[in-house]
């Protein structure tokens, strides 16, 4: 099986310019998370959705960050412009909340997106 | 405000011997904790979970135990082994969030051989 699919793996860019991420959510699953891993702050979470609709978007930075899922298939984080400051580690995760198991609610992690803003 | 926090940035332990590593959270509403493990250059994975009705669960050399009056979590794995070197993140859940989790920072995991 497929996991979360993330692109692309690295991407350096310089301050100002335009970033964008992209997401495959394992098949079935109906919510998709961005969270995104810094050194200080461990993950945090971005953003959150549910059936392709923006259920938490508290984590978002600031409005240069954007994201979307036009389709239960594909989600994109869009920096818009970007800052060496958000220089990180971007994780894609999806989970399927059709029943709760009780082993808790388990999401599944792509392989995140290294960004490096210079 | 960090409602689940990991106090220790890194851990070193002899293979064989046991590893503990803690979690505090803040929101006694949380009713599910989890652990992940990370490799560098990869996805935190899921390892363990446990619901807040319990305050033990096992699963081969990894348990978690949940003592809830303390707000505290901790994961023990015996016996070491140097694979286990990875980074361990903590998380909660509410019912009510749905499936969000609320990690912490993370605690390294270094096992010597």
């Amino acid at each position: 099986d497929a996991g979360v699919i993330q692109s692309p793996r690295h991407e350096v860019t310089e301050m100002g310019q335009e970033v964008t991420l992209r997401c495959k959510p394992i098949s079935g699953h109906n919510s998709l998370f961005w969270y995104r891993q810094t050194m200080m702050r461990g993950l945090e979470l971005l953003i959150y959705f549910n059936n392709n609709v923006p259920i938490d978007d508290s984590g978002m930075p600031e409005d240069r960050f954007s994201a979307k899922m036009p389709n239960a298939s594909f989600s994109t984080l869009k920096i818009q412009p970007s800052e060496p400051r958000d220089s990180a580690v971007y994780f894609c995760a999806s989970s399927t909340d059709r029943g709760r198991k009780s082993s808790g609610n388990t999401i599944y992690f792509g392989e995140g997106s290294w960004l490096t803003v210079v | 405000d960090q409602q689940v926090k990991q106090n220790s940035p890194s851990l070193s332990v002899q293979e064989g011997r046991i590893s503990i590593l803690n979690c505090d959270y803040t929101n006694s509403m949380f009713d599910y904790f989890l652990w992940y493990k990370k490799y560098p250059a990869e996805g935190p994975t899921f390892l363990i979970s446990i619901s807040s009705i319990k305050d033990k669960n096992e699963d081969g050399r990894f348990t978690v135990f949940l003592n809830k009056s303390a707000k505290h979590l901790s994961l023990h794995i015996v016996p070491s082994q140097p694979g286990d070197s990875a980074v361990y993140f903590c998380a909660a859940n509410r019912m009510e969030y749905g499936n969000k989790l609320v990690f912490g920072a993370g605690t390294i995991l270094r096992v010597k051989s």
